[in-house]
């Protein structure tokens, strides 16, 4: 069955500690990988997309990295206003939908 | 460029009510997609709208139903309300089925 999963589930941060979040995949014919930042009562916001195994994005605090199974979202020096939850999802070559990781909630402490 | 639109923001329902949620997608966007989001599940697919047709649909009873307008603007609707029904309900919009998608703020649903 295709799945994604991420850890940890939750991650509590000094402010300036850095870190990285992990999101695994097993869906065959992946198409694409993409990161989302949500914070509480909004919609997901739209950070990266990674296509193929060695890809990195990098946004500000922000960098993402793909391999063949998994994928990484590097924090650097991370503020408070980081603090979210951070989801992934996959998207395969065939069929199906977007799939969504359960999320890593994000607490960056001042 | 304007981003999702959603209508309404916020809805109180009770039980045994029906309801529909709109989502206006950003321009040039054709693939719609909706999502239930409550604490417990996560984000959990609803179905996907692409050029007026329905390509996928998620593991919800009958009760939830949508379509997609020749615009790309797209509604769902729910009948028969029940308490599980309260969520957060997400669009997200793309320029196709496998391309970024784009989330807009959600409605709230709160049945009663």
């Amino acid at each position: 069955e295709d799945q994604v999963t991420q850890s940890p589930e939750a991650l509590r941060l000094q402010e300036g500690e850095s870190s990285s979040l992990n999101c695994s995949y097993t869906v065959s014919g992946l198409r694409g990988l993409f990161w989302y930042r949500q914070d509480p009562g909004k919609g997901p916001e739209f950070l990266f997309t990674l296509y193929s195994a060695g890809e990195e994005k990098e946004k500000e605090r922000l960098k993402a990295t793909l391999t063949k199974k998994e994928s990484f979202l590097h924090i650097t020096a991370p503020k408070p206003e980081d603090s979210a939850t951070y989801l992934c999802a996959v998207v395969q070559d065939y069929g199906q939908n977007f799939v969504f990781g359960p999320g890593t909630r994000l607490s960056v402490l001042p | 460029k304007a981003g999702v639109t959603q209508t309404p923001r916020y809805l109180i329902k009770t039980r045994g009510q029906q309801v529909t949620l709109s989502c206006s997608p950003i321009s040039g966007h054709r693939s719609v997609s909706w999502y239930q989001q409550t604490p417990g599940q996560g984000l959990q697919f609803l179905f996907e709208y692409f050029s007026e047709t329905q390509r996928n649909k998620g593991n919800f009873p009958g009760r939830f139903s949508g379509r997609q307008f020749s615009n790309s603007r797209s509604e769902m609707n729910v009948s028969t309300l029940e308490l599980g029904d309260s969520a957060l309900y997400l669009c997200a919009t793309g320029m196709g089925p496998r391309n970024e998608q784009f989330f807009g703020p959600g409605t709230r649903l709160t049945v009663l």
